[in-house]
């Protein structure tokens, strides 16, 4: 069955360093896989997509994030934390099961610190 | 244009009760889903409507949930005789139907059963 899995239930950075989540996939067929990001009592909002159209995706607020088969990754990085990127980050799959559901990983929340 | 909307944004029911929470989908959208966001679950994928056609329940975890959707926009979540481990985060969300399309989620109502 197609899955994701996010290392690190909580990581921090200082402001201005690099952010580098981690997701990795387990799927038999060409994944679609998702970035979304939760600010506080918020709903999830899109980050960024992999649609298979190019391995490295731009997504919003400087994130980007490579789809890389060889290692089934697809870890989202930003060069330079801001404190307002503090949230919590989901990578997500699409699962076909006579439609297209999300199936997301355990979440990475993001620590920002001065 | 106006995204996913759900009311309430949070509900505070006694244990036994029931509850409806409500959703409605971007104009236009013909997919809708329900998902659950718990502490000791993550989010888990609930029900799916498609335009007209009947629901996918699979995800529902008893048979005291049910969903409709009527007119093929605007959706319930009904939970009937409400248990505390019934207590999180319902989220919403909506798509234009077709293949690998992102869905776009509302900001959730918190549901807390005492």
């Amino acid at each position: 069955a197609q899955s994701v899995t996010q290392l690190g239930s909580h990581v921090s950075v200082s402001e201005g360093a690099l952010v580098l989540l981690r997701c990795n996939y387990s799927s038999s067929v060409p994944p679609y896989l998702f970035w979304y990001v939760q600010y506080p009592n918020q709903g999830l909002q899109l980050l960024l997509k992999y649609t298979s159209a190019a391995t490295l995706v731009k997504g919003i607020n400087g994130f980007e994030a490579e789809f890389k088969k060889s290692e089934t990754s697809f870890h989202l990085t930003k060069p330079s934390a801001h404190m307002s990127d503090a949230a919590e980050y989901f990578c997500a799959v699409i699962v076909y099961t006579g439609f297209q559901k999300l199936v997301f990983g355990t979440g990475t929340r993001l620590l920002v610190s001065p | 244009g106006a995204g996913v909307s759900q009311s309430p944004s949070n509900k505070v029911t006694e244990k036994g009760k029931d509850v409806e929470l409500r959703c409605d989908p971007i104009s236009g959208h013909t997919a809708l889903y329900w998902y659950r966001q718990s502490l000791g679950q993550g989010l888990e994928f609930l029900i799916y409507f498609q335009g007209n056609s009947a629901p996918d329940k699979s995800g529902l975890p008893s048979d005291r949930f049910s969903a409709e959707r009527t007119g093929g926009s605007v959706s319930t979540l009904t939970i009937q005789r409400t248990q505390q481990e019934d207590s999180a985060v319902y989220l919403c969300a909506s798509s234009l139907g077709v293949a690998q399309e992102t869905q776009y989620f509302g900001p959730g109502t918190r549901l807390l059963v005492l």
